[in-house]
């Protein structure tokens, strides 16, 4: 069965500061992955896709994530953080073989920017 | 282009009751899909919805849950006879038509079911 693991349950970091959330599925076949944003309040939104192509893609607001392939990984990176960041951010994966759309999340990073 | 809808937006039921979660997909969307998200957990697949059909269910409990999307209409998630465990909050997500799923999906802004 899919899963998705994100290993950071709770950041904490400063303005300016730069970001990595760990994002790791188990699923051997070909897969869709996506990284959703859920600021307080208010509801999910996407930052950014990977159907297929070039492995570094870049979102909304300066996100970026890079799929590795060989480690499974799919890892959300910003260079600097705004406090407008403060969030939970959730990594999502989906089989698109199977015909159901389905994605499977991780249990979701809070993030905590302190001005 | 107006958004996911849905309602309402907190729901409180008396174990025993029934809940009913409704969900207006994006203009021009024909796949519907079911998250519920318990406290201090991420999303969890419920259901998979086209017009008049339920693809994948898999994510449905065996019991007292059902979903529904009419030709015409909102999509339905029905839970009968309610437990406290059912607390949480239920999110909605679109697609657009010949996707299969393989698609980004739009997300609603969910409805907070408390069981009281």
């Amino acid at each position: 069965a899919q899963s998705v693991s994100q290993h950071n349950h709770h950041v904490i970091l400063s303005e300016a500061a730069s970001l990595e959330l760990g994002c790791n599925y188990s699923y051997g076949g070909t897969v869709n992955l996506f990284w959703y944003v859920q600021y307080p309040g208010q509801h999910l939104q996407l930052l950014l896709k990977y159907f297929s192509g070039d492995p570094l893609v870049k979102g909304i607001k300066g996100f970026e994530a890079e799929f590795i392939k060989s480690k499974f990984s799919f890892n959300l990176r910003k260079p600097s953080v705004q406090w407008s960041d403060t969030a939970e951010y959730f990594c999502a994966v989906n089989a698109p073989h199977l015909n159901t759309g389905k994605l499977i999340f991780g249990q979701g990073t809070t993030l905590q920017v302190k001005p | 282009n107006a958004g996911v809808m849905q309602n309402p937006r907190h729901l409180v039921r008396r174990r025993g009751q029934e809940a009913r979660l409704r969900c207006s997909p994006m203009k021009g969307h024909s796949h519907v899909y079911w998250y519920r998200q318990l406290p201090e957990e991420g999303l969890k697949f419920m259901v998979y919805l086209q017009k008049e059909n339920i693809i994948d269910e898999s994510g449905m409990p065996k019991e007292r849950f059902s979903a529904e999307f009419p030709k015409e209409g909102p999509s339905i998630l029905r839970i009968q006879q309610v437990v406290r465990g059912d607390s949480a909050a239920y999110f909605c997500a679109s697609s657009p038509p010949g996707t299969s799923g393989s698609y980004e999906q739009y997300f609603g802004p969910g409805t907070r079911l408390t069981v009281t």
